[in-house]
């Protein structure tokens, strides 16, 4: 079964307008952190926001907010007022607490990305 | 702000040669990872390393693979006798802790293979 699912293979965007990208996650692991990516056309990896399973707020940093949704085990990233230098891929991953051996090192298991064009 | 740092930005290589990929952790993370992206496609885990040795590693990470923290600054990737489909994106990642936490990437090694 697929850890993180992003179902979206591709949005548009209106420049200036807000966009949802959604990522769905499966994990039995009580400790586990989200995150999102952003991956312009050049290919380096940007970090975007993180979510902690425990956190009580959802994250926001500057005009990107994650709508962390425990119970439904999503974790969708909403850009507001977007740019053109937006466009870009964006992966959502986890990385649980604890391996099955109970020592946690972390590794990330992304989603198959989603494509955001923002249009002028 | 500090970053991880990878060099090459673009290594072409023969069929069945060997090839070293090398970053730059950030200085006082102790968690440190390889990932592969084939082009088009999602980025997959490959190793992690900590306290000097391999912590985990995926199927990908076979016996052609090895990595190596030959001093205290840099966390090498070597991949031996290297096929066509070893063409990808490599990039270098590192953390402060393990478990749920932020990790670090550098700007990848673009591989191909001819």
């Amino acid at each position: 079964a697929q850890k993180i699912t992003q179902t979206q293979p591709g949005m548009f965007v209106q420049e200036k307008e807000a966009v949802t990208l959604d990522c769905t996650y499966d994990t039995s692991d009580p400790s586990y952190g989200l995150f999102w990516y952003k991956q312009p056309s050049s290919g380096e990896m940007i970090f975007l926001i993180y979510q902690g399973s425990y956190d009580q707020q959802n994250a926001t940093e500057g005009r990107y907010s994650l709508n962390f949704q425990k119970a439904r085990k999503s974790a969708n990233l909403v850009i507001s007022a977007s740019q053109l230098g937006d466009s870009a891929m964006y992966f959502c991953a986890m990385r649980e607490g604890q391996s099955a051996g109970g020592t946690s090192y972390g590794k990330l298991t992304f989603g198959q990305g989603t494509i955001l064009t923002v249009h002028p | 702000e500090p970053e991880v740092t990878q060099t090459p930005s673009h290594q072409v290589t023969q069929m069945g040669q060997e090839v070293i990929l090398r970053c730059v952790p950030i200085s006082n993370h102790l968690y440190f990872y390889w990932y592969r992206q084939i082009l088009g496609q999602k980025v997959e885990f490959l190793v992690s390393f900590y306290n000097n040795e391999i912590s985990e590693k995926s199927e990908i990470f076979d016996d052609q693979f090895s990595v190596e923290r030959p001093d205290g600054s840099n966390f090498t990737l070597k991949i031996r006798s290297t096929k066509l489909e070893d063409s990808a994106m490599y990039f270098c990642a590192s953390s402060l802790q393990g478990g749920p936490r932020p990790q670090h990437f550098g700007d990848g090694t673009r591989l191909s293979i001819l």
